[in-house]
């Protein structure tokens, strides 16, 4: 049971590259979400999916796209980055929506010069 | 969407002394839960509150859910250098919204 798993680890873009970052879980859980984390500002809510195939928009959605194809999956997709991008994204799950306890993958640290 | 906030931002401490961080939401919760990030780390699930006035315990950290459900406070008593990090709390507003909205986080940094 590996929980929930992002790659890569670290990458580095340069201004206008397109790429996707994964995130996969293996505890069947209905609720995914992707967060960026940068200095002073906390955990900031990207998109969330509630299921497969349901999608929606966070606090900062704009740069961004993502899908819910399976359940296991939740890829974030930037699609021309920008140095404002540049932060550490954390990928989470949770079984339950209003109450579930939040799985957090162990981050992918993206720098865009 | 819903606010909330959390204090202090930064709190030194030398080790054995007594550490506290707020969360205050201008709405009314559903619950709150705690988390924990280690320097270079990904957020892990402390506790979960649901209940008004509601305390728990774990070892050295105690947790409180304030009465009219706004609040909350996490309590280190005599801190150990283990117990450096970030503590974030995350609120589900009442009405219920399916992803929890996070803190800004309180950095505690423990000098032996």
């Amino acid at each position: 049971n590996a929980g929930v798993t992002q790659t890569p680890k670290f990458q580095v873009l340069k201004t206008g590259q397109s790429m996707t970052l994964q995130c996969a879980q293996d505890m069947n859980h209905e609720y995914m979400s992707w967060y960026r984390q940068d200095p002073g500002m906390g955990l900031r809510l990207i998109h969330y999916s509630v299921g497969a195939g349901i999608t929606d928009q966070g606090e900062v959605p704009n740069g961004y796209n993502v899908s819910r194809s399976t359940t296991e999956d939740f890829p974030l997709r930037l699609l021309s980055a920008a140095p404002s991008q540049t932060s550490v994204y954390f990928c989470a799950s949770s079984a339950t929506g209003t109450s579930g306890t939040q799985y957090f993958g162990p981050g992918t640290r993206l720098t865009v010069l | 969407g819903q606010q909330v906030m959390q204090i202090p931002q930064y709190q030194h401490v030398q080790e054995g002394e007594d550490f506290t961080t707020y969360c205050n939401s201008s709405t009314t919760l559903s619950n709150i839960q705690w988390y924990k990030q280690r320097p270079g780390g990904h957020p892990v699930f402390l506790i979960q509150l649901v209940k008004s006035g509601e305390v728990k315990k774990q070892k050295r950290l105690t947790f409180q859910f304030g009465e009219a459900k706004k609040n909350s406070s996490l309590h280190i008593t005599a801190t150990q250098t283990t117990d450096v990090g970030t503590y974030f709390c995350a609120v589900h507003a009442s009405g219920g919204s399916y992803i929890p909205t996070f803190g800004r986080g309180t950095s505690l940094i423990v000098h032996p």
